[in-house]
């Protein structure tokens, strides 16, 4: 079956960086793109991004230009997401997705910056 | 970008009773060349990662009880939950995946 298995929780400082992992198993990595969605706390869905795993290319939400960058390691069905310069603001639980519409989600990654 | 913008904020349903949550777009999701609506539906309930509902406007994923329905084309949309249910309780989002940015609304509470 179908799976999206992300890291666990961190607390990081203000100007901190992040990276958030999301292994995939069940199908091929490569045949689906891969979306990060995030809720911080009170708020609603927030898309961040997309990549493509054969390809690498991505796509980014204006808001975080400059401040994420999605990667992937095809060797072992993983993406991740980076996500620097982190402020209070960036504290949220991030979901990667399974290509959309997105039947498949992680089950997510609190990310609380404090300091 | 793509705005999507859902209507109401929220909504109070007696149980039975139907819910109807309204999505609009800023700009027309539908593709003339394949004439599909790239827009989604998701339910979220708390501690939970969101569940799809409905893509492409109006199928429902398999699994999902058939009082959810989703209807519209072009940039109007609507999610109807035929016979609220007390599981049904939750925040509704719409969400388009016609172009980057894949936005979504601002979500819809329910409550009975």
């Amino acid at each position: 079956q179908v799976q999206l298995v992300q890291s666990g929780a961190e607390v990081k400082k203000p100007g901190a960086s992040v990276k958030v992992s999301c292994k995939a198993s069940g199908y091929t990595f490569t045949n689906y793109d891969i979306n990060w969605v995030r809720q911080a706390t009170g708020q609603g869905l927030e898309w961040m991004g997309w990549m493509n795993p054969k390809s690498a290319n991505t796509g980014y939400a204006q808001k975080f230009q400059g401040r994420v960058a999605l990667t992937r390691d095809t060797s072992i069905s993983t993406a991740y997401m980076e996500l620097s310069s982190l402020t209070s603001e960036d504290t949220a639980v991030y979901y990667c997705t399974r290509d959309l519409p997105a039947s498949y989600w992680g089950q997510g990654t609190l990310v609380t910056v404090s300091s | 970008d793509i705005v999507m913008t859902q209507s109401p904020d929220s909504l109070a349903v007696s149980l039975g009773e139907r819910a109807t949550i309204n999505c609009k777009s800023s700009q027309g999701v539908l593709y003339s060349s394949n004439n599909k609506n790239y827009l989604a539906w998701y339910q979220h309930k708390p501690g939970q990662p969101p569940k799809l509902l409905i893509s492409w406007a109006s199928t429902r994923e398999s699994g999902v009880p058939d009082r959810f329905s989703g209807s519209g084309s072009g940039t109007d949309f609507t999610l109807t939950i035929s016979g609220l249910q007390a599981e049904d309780v939750a925040v509704y989002y719409c969400q388009h995946y016609y172009n980057t940015p894949r936005t979504f609304g601002q979500g819809t509470k329910v409550e009975i």
